[in-house]
């Protein structure tokens, strides 16, 4: 089955550039997914299918997928964009839904 | 205005059962999949179940599957988590989240509802 690895924290100065990694042993063909999730608040899509963007998403955050690694990319950091970070795929060999362990995004 | 709110969270003893139910507005429930997913305190996301739209199939996570059944109502629009022997593991605050038919990412999600197991 899918195992998804994201570093535990990412730490980035103000109007820098983070990139928040998400490393599959299985990636293939499948399709990664990134979830926003800010304190106390429920989940937010922000990125879909490696690198589309729901509508209302700003275009400072990207995806891109390349091998075994897919990566979340924030330009001109806000602080408002501290949150924790979560990468997902779905797993065909098993029909299961696959949540990487988070990436916590400190503005510093 | 795609909504999602969840109820039936609350305390409950290790073995005992609980139902969760997620009623959803401003968009046609019937032609989406639905899932749960859940959030034990201070942890990650974690994945819980799926269900269809038409034709209905379900899935579920290996630490559930035997425990907890979902379930749906498209006339009601409505989502259902029945949850038993229920373990302390299974602390945590579970969303109700709703998936376009055909991919498999979640497009919106609900506010989540705690469900706590004494032990």
């Amino acid at each position: 089955s899918s195992v998804l690895t994201q570093p535990p924290s990412v730490s980035v100065a103000p109007g820098k550039t983070a990139n928040i990694t998400c490393g599959g042993n299985n990636f293939g063909r499948k399709s990664v997914h990134w979830y926003q999730q800010k304190p106390g608040q429920a989940p937010v899509l922000v990125i879909y299918y490696n690198s589309d963007r729901p509508s209302g998403i700003p275009e400072r955050l990207s995806g891109s997928k390349s091998g075994n690694t897919a990566t979340l990319t924030i330009s001109r950091v806000e602080a408002g964009d501290e949150a924790d970070y979560y990468c997902q795929v779905w797993d065909t060999s098993a029909d299961h839904w696959v949540f990487g362990g988070g990436t916590k995004l400190t503005v510093l | 205005e795609v909504q999602l709110v969840e109820s039936g969270g609350g305390l409950v003893k290790a073995g005992g059962s609980l139902r969760l139910s997620c009623a959803a507005s401003g968009f046609t429930f019937s032609t989406y999949s639905m899932g749960w997913v859940r959030q034990a305190p201070g942890k990650g996301l974690e994945w819980v179940s799926y269900i269809t739209g038409s034709p209905t199939f379900v899935y579920y996570a290996d630490s559930v599957e035997g425990r907890f059944s979902i379930s749906r109502d498209n006339a009601k629009k409505s989502l259902f988590l029945q949850m038993n022997s229920l373990r302390a593991e299974d602390t945590a605050v579970y969303y109700c989240a709703s998936s376009p038919a055909g991919f498999n990412y979640f497009d919106h999600w609900g506010q989540g509802t705690l469900v706590t197991v004494s032990s």
